[in-house]
């Protein structure tokens, strides 16, 4: 089974909007990592956030992992159509090399 | 420019033939991964390389095999026992293990579909 499971599978926004989406995952990790995957094309890297960190910035990206809970949060702010895409969330896990990928979040920003 | 090159792109195989899709990167990085993608299911990990002439099975090894002679290439072959190979394939690489260090970079993919 996969480590990292999003919700919602799938979220239809307004250009302007902010986008929201989470990972939950069942091991301990090492970090955790969004990335966003354009219609038949490879993987993007957004972000990384550490096993010891609450929250990260960059651009109009928010992510947040509540370890607790064991779930992290993507946040993405004032929408365009230009992030429409999958979003995956990734776990590097305590096991060499690994990183689980979750089934990912399908995002539509309406213009 | 650095970066991962995966070819082909789209590539078509008969049953029973085998097949080897290409993965070169010029980013220097040790590691090197391949995933498999399916609809609804997210990434898999397929094999992962951390040093030349190295390799691991991840979840989803059998029917595959792999070869890492050098630190640029890391080719991955679709045996014909691989019972349901149509899927898209993703090469990536790491300056280290992922988990550790941090993001993968990844090639822009390969779509076999077996006729």
């Amino acid at each position: 089974s996969q480590q990292g499971e999003e919700d919602p599978q799938a979220l239809s926004i307004q250009e302007g909007e902010n986008a929201t989406m989470n990972c939950s995952y069942k091991t301990s990790i090492n970090n955790l990592q969004w990335y966003r995957q354009n219609s038949g094309r490879g993987l993007v890297h957004l972000i990384l956030i550490r096993s010891n960190e609450r929250e990260k910035h960059s651009g109009r990206l928010r992510v947040t992992l509540d370890t607790s809970k064991k779930s992290s949060s993507l946040l993405i702010t004032a929408s365009r159509a230009a992030d429409t895409a999958s979003y995956f969330c990734a776990t590097g896990q305590r096991s060499p090399g690994k990183l689980s990928f979750g089934a990912g979040t399908t995002v539509t920003v309406r213009a | 420019d650095g970066g991962i090159t995966q070819s082909p792109k789209y590539l078509f195989r008969k049953e029973g033939q085998n097949v080897t899709l290409s993965c070169e990167q010029n980013l220097n990085h040790d590691a090197m991964y391949w995933y498999r993608q399916d609809p609804g299911q997210g990434l898999r990990l397929i094999y992962y390389s951390q040093i030349v002439n190295d390799f691991q099975k991840g979840d989803i090894a059998e029917g595959y095999s792999v070869s890492r002679e050098k630190k640029e290439s890391f080719p991955l072959t679709v045996t014909s026992a691989q019972k349901n190979p149509t899927a898209f394939y993703l090469c990536a690489s790491s300056i280290g293990l992922a988990r550790n260090t941090g993001e993968l970079f990844f090639g822009e993919g390969s779509r076999l579909t077996v006729l």
